[in-house]
């Protein structure tokens, strides 16, 4: 089956940028998500990304798409202190039920 | 205006007992879902109900039973509480997949639940 896999940590000082990586397995991956989740809350979505797209630009979050290494990428620009959180990535197929989501990649923005 | 809502928020019970999470959405999707966090924060899908009908049941022990009144609640019933129960409860909620839409998913706060 689907397998999605990020790095666990990260750790970046404030007003740097992020970059926060994930790979996955079925190339008929069709949305890609970011979600966020803070602590003692639910997950939030980011921000999606099509396959036929390579690049989505929304403020300070830039996602970078690479089919054909089965490579997404999450860069957050001027990292803050209230970025601290995990990120999830996650994907789906076209008409598929269900959302694969990785592990989480705990990202730590020191002042 | 609370989008995905989950009671209780806490659940602190002994072993072997049996308890009920609910889930509610406002937000007219068709589809819902239950995850577990652990404590590490790996996130597994254990159910999914699109318009009452259940789309995805993954390996889950038969003691927990997902029940469906109408498409805008998600029950969870739990028999028998097991040390290894002990997690984080996630509801979601999505549009749902006809059309080709992002079926972007929409979290509840949670509820986290300690088994004594």
């Amino acid at each position: 089956g689907e397998d999605v896999e990020q790095s666990l940590f990260l750790s970046v000082r404030e007003g740097d940028s992020s970059v926060i990586n994930c790979t996955y397995t079925d190339s008929s991956s069709t949305y890609l998500y970011w979600y966020k989740q803070e602590p003692g809350a639910g997950l939030q979505l980011l921000t999606y990304i099509f396959s036929n797209m390579d690049m989505k630009q929304d403020q300070r979050l830039t996602v970078l798409l690479n089919k054909k290494d089965k490579h997404l990428s999450l860069r957050i620009a001027d990292t803050q202190t209230g970025d601290s959180a995990i990120y999830f990535c996650a994907v789906r197929n076209t008409g598929g039920f269900k959302t694969i989501f990785g592990a989480g990649t705990r990202l730590f923005v020191k002042a | 205006d609370t989008a995905v809502s989950q009671t209780p928020k806490y659940l602190v019970t002994q072993m072997g007992n049996d308890k009920s999470i609910k889930c509610e959405q406002n937000l007219g999707h068709d589809t819902m879902y239950w995850y577990k966090q652990d404590s590490k924060k790996f996130l597994k899908i254990m159910f999914s109900y699109n318009n009452k009908e259940l789309i995805i049941n993954e390996t889950v022990p038969n003691r927990f039973s997902p029940k469906s009144p109408d498409k805008a609640h998600l029950n969870l019933h739990i028999n028998s509480l097991e040390l290894g129960d002990s997690a984080v409860y996630f509801c979601a909620s999505s549009p749902g997949t006809s059309g080709g839409s992002t079926d972007t998913q929409y979290f509840g706060p949670g509820t986290r639940l300690t088994v004594l």
